[in-house]
């Protein structure tokens, strides 16, 4: 069965300065991965996603993760926190091959301070 | 970009009543929505798999008699909680697949919250 570990339930940081999110998975064969954003009174927003393509994915607003399957992991990056990066962001796996059966981690509150 | 809208975004309703929220796919077709819950302070929970012109699916643990799917056409899929109790108190958000081949694309509504007096 495929899963996600959020290792943090809550990371602040200043701005300006970087944000690391950890996400570690587990899945019995090659995971599709996810990263949404949800901010207060807002749907989700994709972040990024991985299926099995460039192991360094690009996402928007900035942020990147790094598929490393030797470590399980998939942390989500971002150079330069800005204070409307405030908010939960959500490590995902698709379960199976239904890219719509999503398993969210359960969390990570982002808290950027001025 | 795509939208998925919900309706109602809030609902409160008395124990024992049943109360239905809508999931729609404003500017695009989808054949397969989800449904997720999700508790305050907890990670969202895939509860089933809605699919045009048939049956839902649902996951381990959900009562299907409990939260009726229906998704009676290419935009429209909804929930019905029967018999609404306390602990069915939740924020319930759907989601629409684009379908773009393997790699079909996922979008979400903004959420529909349920407090039962």
């Amino acid at each position: 069965a495929q899963s996600v570990t959020q290792l943090d339930s809550h990371v602040s940081v200043s701005e300006g300065t970087p944000v690391l999110l950890r996400c570690n998975y587990s899945s019995s064969y090659s995971p599709s991965l996810f990263w949404y954003v949800q901010h207060p009174n807002k749907g989700l927003q994709l972040l990024l996603k991985y299926t099995s393509a460039a192991t360094l994915v690009k996402g928007i607003n900035g942020f990147e993760a790094e598929f490393k399957k030797s470590e399980t992991s998939f942390h989500l990056t971002k150079p330069s926190a800005h204070m409307s990066d405030a908010a939960e962001y959500f490590c995902v796996v698709a379960r199976g091959s239904t890219l719509g059966r999503l398993y969210f981690g359960r969390g990570t509150q982002l808290t950027v301070w001025p | 970009g795509a939208v998925v809208s919900q309706h109602p975004s809030r609902v409160i309703c008395k124990s024992g009543t049943s109360v239905k929220i809508e999931c729609r796919s404003l500017d695009f077709q989808a054949t397969t929505m989800f449904w997720y819950r999700q508790f305050p302070k907890q990670s969202l929970m895939l509860m089933a798999t809605s699919n045009e012109g048939s049956k839902a699916t649902y996951e381990q643990g959900v009562e299907k008699d409990k939260f009726l799917i229906n998704h009676a056409s290419l935009t429209l899929s909804t929930l019905t909680v029967t018999s609404a109790h306390p602990e069915d108190s939740s924020f319930y958000i759907c989601s629409a697949m684009l379908d773009r081949g393997y790699t079909g694309e996922l979008f979400f509504g903004e959420g529909s919250r349920l407090t039962v007096l």
